[in-house]
């Protein structure tokens, strides 16, 4: 299956300071990725679609604001959480679309002391 | 609204058996349903995909069953092996017969495998 690195794998940040997540396509271009939230037993829920070089579409109830995406380039999107609060930790998850599949980054989990 | 639905929280399964995993939809646009397995602090890994064209999906020991007149698809394993114990993600997409779409994910099925 096609590879999707996130960096980084984990990290611990106080609140209200920007933390940024970074999610590679290596093996395949992606113009379309997503970008998944999971919070401690419960599923995965969609954030947002990242597009190649226009604006990020999100889901009801996601602020665009707070949650800034970035799709430089067809293997790179990039998620900032501004101004990070205790209630944004969780579990981040970006995939990439390869043929007829989409497949998942290893996740970042993200702490808001 | 829960578009995807797994009922079962979890499942326990001897060695060497079937494994069964159910899952319901109740969005008809939905024409393209994956199944993904999924270690705690992990990103999901793709199993098997099937199209609403089809009626199953065989691959290897992973089979997956789709009825689209009553909206539900199952995943077969068999035999089951201690190393599939994992959470059991279904998802769904309308993407026009391909993943292209968002994915809606079920809630998951925690799937054990005793030796």
């Amino acid at each position: 299956g096609a590879v999707v690195s996130q960096h980084p794998s984990r990290v611990i940040c106080k609140s209200g300071t920007s933390v940024k997540i970074e999610c590679r396509s290596l093996d395949f271009q992606a113009t379309t990725m997503f970008w998944y939230r999971q919070f401690p037993k419960q599923s995965l829920m969609l954030m947002a679609t990242s597009n190649e070089g226009s604006k990020a579409t999100y889901e009801q109830g996601v602020e665009k604001d707070k949650f800034l995406i970035n799709h430089a380039s067809l293997t790179l999107s990039t998620l900032t959480v501004t101004s990070a609060h205790p209630e944004d930790s969780s579990f981040y998850i970006c995939s990439g679309t390869r043929g007829d599949t989409q497949y998942f980054g290893p996740g970042t989990r993200l702490t808001v002391l | 609204d829960q578009q995807v639905k797994q009922n079962s929280p979890s499942l326990s399964v001897q060695e060497g058996r079937i494994s069964i995993l159910n899952c319901d939809y109740t969005n008809s646009m939905f024409d393209y349903f994956l199944w993904y397995k999924k270690y705690p602090a992990e990103g999901p890994t793709f199993l098997i995909s099937i199209s609403s064209i089809k009626d199953k999906n065989e691959d290897g020991r992973f089979t997956v069953f789709l009825n689209k007149s009553a909206k539900h698809l199952s995943l077969h394993i068999v035999p089951s092996q201690p190393g599939d114990s994992a959470v059991y993600f279904c998802a769904a997409s309308d993407g026009g017969g391909t993943s292209y779409g968002k994915l809606t994910f079920g809630q998951g099925t925690i799937l054990t495998v005793h030796p």
